[in-house]
Protein backbone atom coordinates (compact mmCIF):
# COMPACT_ATOMS: atom_id res chain seq x y z
CA UNK A 1 0.00 0.00 0.00
CA UNK A 2 1.13 3.12 -1.04
CA UNK A 3 2.07 5.58 2.09
CA UNK A 4 1.59 9.41 2.42
CA UNK A 5 3.29 11.22 0.14
CA UNK A 6 4.25 14.90 0.20
CA UNK A 7 5.91 17.44 -1.91
CA UNK A 8 7.96 19.38 -1.78
CA UNK A 9 10.42 17.64 0.02
CA UNK A 10 12.54 20.99 0.29
CA UNK A 11 11.10 24.74 -0.48
CA UNK A 12 13.70 27.98 0.66
CA UNK A 13 11.93 31.37 0.22
CA UNK A 14 12.13 34.91 1.12
CA UNK A 15 9.88 36.45 3.99
CA UNK A 16 6.55 37.67 2.18
CA UNK A 17 6.10 35.96 -0.39
CA UNK A 18 4.01 32.56 -0.91
CA UNK A 19 4.30 29.01 -0.65
CA UNK A 20 1.85 26.03 -1.07
CA UNK A 21 2.18 22.67 0.19
CA UNK A 22 1.13 19.53 -1.44
CA UNK A 23 -0.59 16.18 0.57
CA UNK A 24 -1.54 12.92 -0.95
CA UNK A 25 -2.84 11.02 2.00
CA UNK A 26 -3.29 7.34 1.59
CA UNK A 27 -6.35 5.51 -0.31
CA UNK A 28 -9.57 5.54 1.43
CA UNK A 29 -8.62 7.64 4.70
CA UNK A 30 -11.23 9.86 6.00
CA UNK A 31 -9.19 12.13 8.32
CA UNK A 32 -5.96 14.33 7.30
CA UNK A 33 -3.68 16.31 9.76
CA UNK A 34 -1.29 19.07 9.14
CA UNK A 35 1.65 19.89 11.72
CA UNK A 36 3.95 22.35 11.46
CA UNK A 37 7.25 21.00 13.66
CA UNK A 38 9.73 23.66 14.41
CA UNK A 39 13.82 22.21 14.86
CA UNK A 40 13.98 20.26 18.08
CA UNK A 41 10.79 20.89 18.80
CA UNK A 42 7.14 18.29 19.33
CA UNK A 43 5.05 18.85 16.06
CA UNK A 44 1.75 21.42 16.59
CA UNK A 45 -1.62 20.07 14.83
CA UNK A 46 -2.48 23.12 12.25
CA UNK A 47 -5.40 22.02 10.93
CA UNK A 48 -7.62 18.34 10.92
CA UNK A 49 -10.09 17.06 8.16
CA UNK A 50 -12.58 14.45 8.00
CA UNK A 51 -13.08 14.15 4.58
CA UNK A 52 -13.41 17.71 3.14
CA UNK A 53 -14.94 19.23 6.17
CA UNK A 54 -12.35 20.63 8.89
CA UNK A 55 -12.72 19.22 12.13
CA UNK A 56 -10.08 20.98 14.33
CA UNK A 57 -8.23 24.15 13.39
CA UNK A 58 -8.14 26.43 16.56
CA UNK A 59 -4.17 26.63 16.36
CA UNK A 60 -3.99 27.38 12.42
CA UNK A 61 -2.96 31.16 12.09
CA UNK A 62 -5.75 32.23 9.74
CA UNK A 63 -4.42 35.23 8.35
CA UNK A 64 -1.97 34.13 7.16
CA UNK A 65 -2.41 29.93 6.73
CA UNK A 66 -5.17 28.34 5.15
CA UNK A 67 -5.56 24.69 3.74
CA UNK A 68 -8.23 22.84 1.87
CA UNK A 69 -9.22 19.39 1.11
CA UNK A 70 -10.90 18.89 -2.23
CA UNK A 71 -13.18 16.27 -2.72
CA UNK A 72 -11.90 14.48 0.53
CA UNK A 73 -8.55 13.58 -0.96
CA UNK A 74 -5.69 15.67 -1.56
CA UNK A 75 -5.06 18.70 0.48
CA UNK A 76 -3.00 21.73 0.40
CA UNK A 77 -1.63 24.01 2.93
CA UNK A 78 -0.56 27.51 1.80
CA UNK A 79 1.25 30.42 3.45
CA UNK A 80 0.79 34.18 2.35
CA UNK A 81 3.14 35.71 3.05
CA UNK A 82 5.42 33.88 4.77
CA UNK A 83 7.33 34.84 8.13
CA UNK A 84 10.98 33.93 9.54
CA UNK A 85 8.97 32.32 12.28
CA UNK A 86 7.22 29.77 9.59
CA UNK A 87 10.50 28.24 8.75
CA UNK A 88 9.70 24.72 10.27
CA UNK A 89 9.20 21.19 8.77
CA UNK A 90 5.37 20.78 7.89
CA UNK A 91 4.01 17.08 8.20
CA UNK A 92 1.10 15.53 6.77
CA UNK A 93 -0.68 12.41 8.28
CA UNK A 94 -4.09 10.53 7.54
CA UNK A 95 -5.98 7.68 9.38
CA UNK A 96 -8.75 5.68 8.19
CA UNK A 97 -11.31 7.51 10.42
CA UNK A 98 -10.55 10.09 13.50
CA UNK A 99 -13.04 8.15 16.01
CA UNK A 100 -11.81 5.18 18.15
CA UNK A 101 -8.47 3.96 17.48
CA UNK A 102 -7.11 4.35 14.06
CA UNK A 103 -3.61 4.29 13.06
CA UNK A 104 -2.24 7.59 11.88
CA UNK A 105 0.40 7.08 8.78
CA UNK A 106 3.12 9.94 8.38
CA UNK A 107 4.86 11.49 5.54
CA UNK A 108 7.88 12.33 5.22
CA UNK A 109 7.09 16.10 5.69
CA UNK A 110 8.23 19.47 3.76
CA UNK A 111 11.08 22.01 5.08
CA UNK A 112 10.52 25.33 4.89
CA UNK A 113 13.01 27.64 4.91
CA UNK A 114 11.97 31.10 5.03
CA UNK A 115 15.07 33.71 4.68
CA UNK B 1 -7.97 21.00 25.86
CA UNK B 2 -5.70 18.24 26.20
CA UNK B 3 -1.79 18.35 26.69
CA UNK B 4 0.91 16.49 26.76
CA UNK B 5 4.51 16.86 28.39
CA UNK B 6 7.40 15.19 28.12
CA UNK B 7 10.08 16.92 30.87
CA UNK B 8 13.06 15.08 29.41
CA UNK B 9 14.33 16.82 26.55
CA UNK B 10 17.96 14.70 26.40
CA UNK B 11 18.47 10.79 27.54
CA UNK B 12 21.51 8.95 26.96
CA UNK B 13 21.30 4.85 27.44
CA UNK B 14 24.47 2.64 26.76
CA UNK B 15 23.84 -0.12 24.46
CA UNK B 16 22.07 -3.25 25.65
CA UNK B 17 20.67 -0.93 29.11
CA UNK B 18 17.61 -0.50 29.97
CA UNK B 19 16.33 3.63 29.39
CA UNK B 20 12.61 5.01 30.67
CA UNK B 21 11.90 8.31 28.84
CA UNK B 22 8.19 9.85 30.62
CA UNK B 23 5.17 11.54 29.73
CA UNK B 24 2.40 12.89 31.61
CA UNK B 25 -0.92 14.12 29.75
CA UNK B 26 -4.06 15.93 30.61
CA UNK B 27 -7.21 15.43 29.15
CA UNK B 28 -11.40 15.27 30.83
CA UNK B 29 -12.41 12.83 28.10
CA UNK B 30 -13.24 8.97 29.17
CA UNK B 31 -12.20 7.26 25.56
CA UNK B 32 -8.99 7.61 24.37
CA UNK B 33 -6.22 6.18 23.12
CA UNK B 34 -1.93 6.89 24.36
CA UNK B 35 1.62 6.40 21.94
CA UNK B 36 4.92 6.52 21.36
CA UNK B 37 5.97 7.71 18.34
CA UNK B 38 9.87 7.23 16.75
CA UNK B 39 11.53 10.30 14.51
CA UNK B 40 14.35 9.99 13.18
CA UNK B 41 17.09 12.16 11.18
CA UNK B 42 15.30 11.28 8.43
CA UNK B 43 12.03 12.35 9.83
CA UNK B 44 9.46 9.57 9.06
CA UNK B 45 6.97 9.31 11.80
CA UNK B 46 7.15 5.66 13.08
CA UNK B 47 4.55 3.97 15.72
CA UNK B 48 6.52 2.41 17.94
CA UNK B 49 3.63 0.92 20.52
CA UNK B 50 0.23 2.15 21.80
CA UNK B 51 -2.26 1.73 24.53
CA UNK B 52 -5.68 1.78 24.73
CA UNK B 53 -7.06 3.90 27.92
CA UNK B 54 -9.54 1.09 28.70
CA UNK B 55 -7.29 -1.39 28.67
CA UNK B 56 -5.67 -1.83 32.14
CA UNK B 57 -2.61 -4.23 31.28
CA UNK B 58 0.41 -2.57 30.00
CA UNK B 59 1.30 -2.64 26.12
CA UNK B 60 4.31 -4.35 25.15
CA UNK B 61 5.93 -4.84 21.51
CA UNK B 62 9.20 -6.76 21.57
CA UNK B 63 12.01 -4.65 23.48
CA UNK B 64 9.04 -1.61 24.13
CA UNK B 65 6.97 -1.72 27.01
CA UNK B 66 4.76 1.28 28.73
CA UNK B 67 3.84 1.91 32.00
CA UNK B 68 0.69 3.19 31.96
CA UNK B 69 -0.83 4.92 35.21
CA UNK B 70 -4.31 6.06 34.55
CA UNK B 71 -5.12 8.04 37.69
CA UNK B 72 -1.78 9.60 37.57
CA UNK B 73 -2.30 10.28 33.89
CA UNK B 74 1.52 8.73 33.65
CA UNK B 75 2.31 7.30 30.06
CA UNK B 76 6.29 6.22 30.09
CA UNK B 77 8.19 3.75 27.33
CA UNK B 78 10.84 1.86 28.59
CA UNK B 79 13.22 0.38 25.96
CA UNK B 80 15.16 -2.89 27.03
CA UNK B 81 18.14 -4.10 25.87
CA UNK B 82 19.01 -0.52 24.03
CA UNK B 83 20.70 -0.47 20.40
CA UNK B 84 22.20 2.25 18.30
CA UNK B 85 18.87 1.72 16.02
CA UNK B 86 16.95 3.11 18.62
CA UNK B 87 18.76 6.61 18.83
CA UNK B 88 16.28 9.01 17.57
CA UNK B 89 13.90 11.51 18.89
CA UNK B 90 10.60 9.95 20.81
CA UNK B 91 7.09 11.79 20.92
CA UNK B 92 4.45 11.12 23.24
CA UNK B 93 0.98 11.44 21.66
CA UNK B 94 -2.64 11.84 22.46
CA UNK B 95 -5.56 10.34 20.46
CA UNK B 96 -8.98 11.26 21.04
CA UNK B 97 -11.65 8.46 20.23
CA UNK B 98 -14.26 10.88 20.36
CA UNK B 99 -13.00 13.99 17.74
CA UNK B 100 -10.00 11.96 16.26
CA UNK B 101 -7.20 14.78 17.36
CA UNK B 102 -3.85 13.92 17.76
CA UNK B 103 -1.46 15.83 19.82
CA UNK B 104 2.19 15.25 20.62
CA UNK B 105 4.17 16.15 23.25
CA UNK B 106 7.74 18.13 22.92
CA UNK B 107 9.82 15.08 22.62
CA UNK B 108 13.08 13.48 23.96
CA UNK B 109 15.99 12.85 22.27
CA UNK B 110 17.41 9.38 23.25
CA UNK B 111 21.01 8.85 22.44
CA UNK B 112 22.84 5.44 22.81
CA UNK B 113 26.64 5.20 23.09
CA UNK B 114 27.93 2.04 22.10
Amino acid sequence: EAGVAQSPRYKIIEKRQSVAFWCNPISGHATLYWYQQILGQGPKLLIQFQNNGVVDDSQLPKDRFSAERLKGVDSTLKIQPAKLEDSAVYLCASSLDGGGYTEAFFGQGTRLTVV
Amino acid sequence: AQTVTQSQPEMSVQEAETVTLSCTYDTSESDYYLFWYKQPPSRQMILVIRQEAYKQQNATENRFSVNFQKAAKSFSLKISDSQLGDAAMYFCAYHSGNTGKLIFGQGTTLQVKP
